[in-house]
């Protein structure tokens, strides 16, 4: 079974601050994606990564896949309350079964 | 454009029951997924499908039955309900799980008493 494993599994923050969560496991995944979720709704994509060591940027979040793809983090510059909502990774299997495996979440509160 | 389409979004249960969740998709995609989410925890895998006529278990299928007759649709059944499924049910479906997004469902709350 892959796990991943997401840190810290609760933050809160105050507005302006820099934050970092992480997403462990000992697998190793095909691709790394990072979701955003709202209370009510569904995850909604923020990110793909697929290569060892990449790095994305979308505005003041950024995004890394390990080196030897088992990890990943999520950097956000300068929190808004905006920001605030449950971040989930989630993993593409790298033995062609096809499955998404979502971290355990992080729940990120941005207090104004 | 609808998207993932879940029914019904809420359900109250007696325990022993059974009901079925329908998922539906209208973008023609290949994989779809059924997930739980629990107070506190992350998305866990229930049962998935990677095309029309096959399905799979994820990491929690104790319980839950899948059935994918169409390509656009995926049907999660319970055949006895327990209070241990009360959770939120979330559909999903994708092209691939090779860096390509998962589009979700708005979700099943789900009790059983």
């Amino acid at each position: 079974t892959q796990l991943l494993e997401q840190s810290p599994q609760f933050l809160s923050i105050q507005e302006g601050e820099n934050l970092t969560v992480y997403c462990n496991s000992s697998s190793v995944f095909s691709s790394l994606q990072w979701y955003r979720q709202e209370p009510g709704e569904g995850p909604v994509l923020l990110v793909t990564v697929v290569t060892g060591g990449e790095v994305k940027k979308l505005k003041r979040l950024t995004f890394q896949f390990g080196d030897a793809r088992k990890d990943s983090s999520l950097h956000i510059t300068a929190a808004q309350p905006g920001d605030t909502g449950l971040y989930l990774c989630a993993g593409g299997d790298a033995f062609g079964n096809e499955k998404l495996t979502f971290g355990t979440g992080t729940r990120l509160t941005i207090i104004p | 454009n609808a998207g993932v389409t879940q029914t019904p979004k809420f359900r109250v249960l007696k325990t022993g029951q059974s009901m079925t969740l329908l998922c539906a998709q209208d973008m023609n995609h290949e994989y779809m997924y059924w997930y739980r989410q629990d107070p506190g925890m992350g998305l866990r895998l229930i049962h998935y499908s990677v095309g029309e006529g096959t399905t799979a278990k994820g990491e929690v299928p104790d319980g839950y039955n899948v059935s994918r007759l169409k390509k656009q649709n995926f049907l999660l059944g319970l055949e006895s309900a327990a209070p241990s499924q009360t959770s939120v049910y979330f559909c999903a479906s994708s092209y691939s799980t090779t860096g390509l997004e998962a589009f979700f469902g708005q979700g099943t709350r789900l009790t059983v008493v």
